[in-house]
């Protein structure tokens, strides 16, 4: 079983949709999520940070953490067609001074197009 | 431009032959960390440097080695090069920020 799941999709969803990204974790001591987007093989581009359990909110963007299910969301509202690249969930152990874990481990990324 | 650069951008080599790829930090950040991405793979962990120390390894392969510089910037060194080598290396950086990525090099082996 992999640490992280992510359903790979692909997800094709209407402009102005809402659309919801999902990632299930086993490993406990994962403490910092991130959701990231890559465009067409382009380098990870970094859209959300959070730390522990909760909602975190960024312009269209809302990231869930739930660590009792194990379980992180990304919520995009007023979806267009320029959201349209592959969604990667990340996660990491911890960050601690000068002697963080860092390393992050990635969904497989859940490929979403947007159309108008 | 997410500060985090690493050049060159594509590389086409032979089976056989060793590359190197280089990456510069985003300024301030101490750890460097190298991960490839094939297209039937997501994004592997091969390895982390904080501020010129190994910190963590993951799935590399003992053909590929890495440093850090004493000014940061870090170098992935591929050896014997082999079909299935070919993909996108990021390297990416951190601490204190969150993780970021450079635009990554496309290495092609033929």
């Amino acid at each position: 079983q992999k640490e992280v799941e992510q359903d790979p999709g692909p997800l094709s969803v209407p402009e102005g949709a809402i659309v919801s990204l999902n990632c299930t974790y086993s490993n406990s001591a994962f403490q910092y999520f991130m959701w990231y987007r890559q465009y067409s093989r382009k380098g990870p581009e970094l859209l959300m940070y959070t730390y522990s359990s909760g909602n975190k909110e960024d312009g269209r963007f809302t990231a869930q953490v739930d660590k009792s299910s194990k379980y992180i969301s990304l919520f995009i509202r007023d979806s267009q067609p320029s959201d349209s690249a592959t969604y990667l969930c990340a996660m990491s152990a911890f960050l601690s001074g000068g002697t963080s874990y860092g390393k992050l481990t990635f969904g497989q990324g859940t490929i979403l197009t947007v159309h108008p | 431009d997410s500060g985090v650069t690493q050049t060159p951008k594509h590389l086409i080599t032979a089976t056989g032959q060793r590359v190197t790829l280089r990456c510069s930090p985003r300024s301030g950040d101490l750890s460097v960390y190298w991960y490839q991405q094939s297209l039937d793979q997501g994004l592997q962990f091969l390895i982390q440097y904080y501020n010129g120390e190994e910190r963590a390894k993951g799935n590399i392969l003992e053909r590929f080695s890495a440093q850090q510089f004493p000014d940061l910037h870090s170098e992935l060194n591929l050896s014997s090069l082999e079909l299935g080598d070919s993909a996108l290396y990021f390297c990416a950086s951190s601490q204190p920020n969150p993780m970021i990525f450079g635009p990554g090099t496309r290495l092609t082996v033929l």
